[in-house]
């Protein structure tokens, strides 16, 4: 069956640090991968989306991930973190008429 | 463009009433909508896919007489939570995928139903 395993529930980063966020999927073929971040009351904004082809994605807002086969990750990347990226951030997998989810991870941005 | 909009956003119904939540998606064709329900602090946990003009397929655990999805149109998408209890209570997301093609999933605001 297929899953979505964010291992970090929370995270806390200074502003202006960088930034990564976990992701590992199972499934038995090449997915679909995506990142979603949903702020506060809201419902979900799409940063970025792995079909094929180049490993290293780029997405909205300066987010960046990296699919490696080999580990079953899709780890989200940001150079440097802005207070407005405080948001929960998820991992989904996408894959016929299926679209799951990760259980989410939440950042903190500080001063 | 891939715009989808969900109606209401907000509701508070009393306990044992029935309410509707509207899932459009404005600007393409959706032959794919999933409802997800969202608790506080936690993921998002996908409760049907609905599919236009057949019958949506539920999750394990979900009851399918207490949510009751049509799929009516390539545009619209209901859930109807019947007979709410205070437990239903939450965030209810919608989302769509385009009918061919793209296959990432577009999300409405979500609607917080309270149950009072």
């Amino acid at each position: 069956a297929q899953s979505v395993t964010q291992p970090d529930i929370h995270i806390t980063v200074s502003e202006g640090a960088s930034l990564e966020l976990r992701c590992n999927y199972s499934y038995g073929a090449t997915p679909y991968l995506f990142w979603y971040v949903q702020s506060p009351g809201q419902g979900l904004q799409l940063l970025l989306k792995y079909f094929s082809g180049d490993t290293l994605v780029q997405g909205i807002k300066g987010f960046e991930a990296e699919f490696k086969r080999s580990q079953s990750s899709f780890n989200l990347r940001k150079p440097s973190v802005h207070w407005s990226d405080a948001a929960e951030y998820f991992c989904a997998v996408g894959a016929r008429n299926q679209f799951y989810f990760g259980t989410g991870t939440s950042l903190t941005v500080i001063p | 463009g891939a715009v989808v909009s969900q109606h209401p956003s907000r509701v508070i119904c009393k306990s044992g009433t029935s309410v509707k939540i509207e899932c459009r998606s404005l600007d393409f064709q959706a032959t794919t909508m999933f409802w997800y329900r969202q608790f506080p602090k936690k993921s998002l946990m996908l409760m049907a896919t609905s599919n236009e003009g057949s019958k949506a397929t539920y999750e394990q655990g979900v009851e399918k007489d207490k949510f009751l999805i049509n799929h009516a149109s390539l545009t619209l998408s209901t859930l109807t939570v019947t007979s709410a209890h205070p437990e239903d209570s939450s965030f209810y997301i919608c989302s769509a995928r385009f009918t061919t093609g793209r296959t990432e999933a577009f999300f409405g605001q979500g609607t917080r139903l309270t149950v009072v």
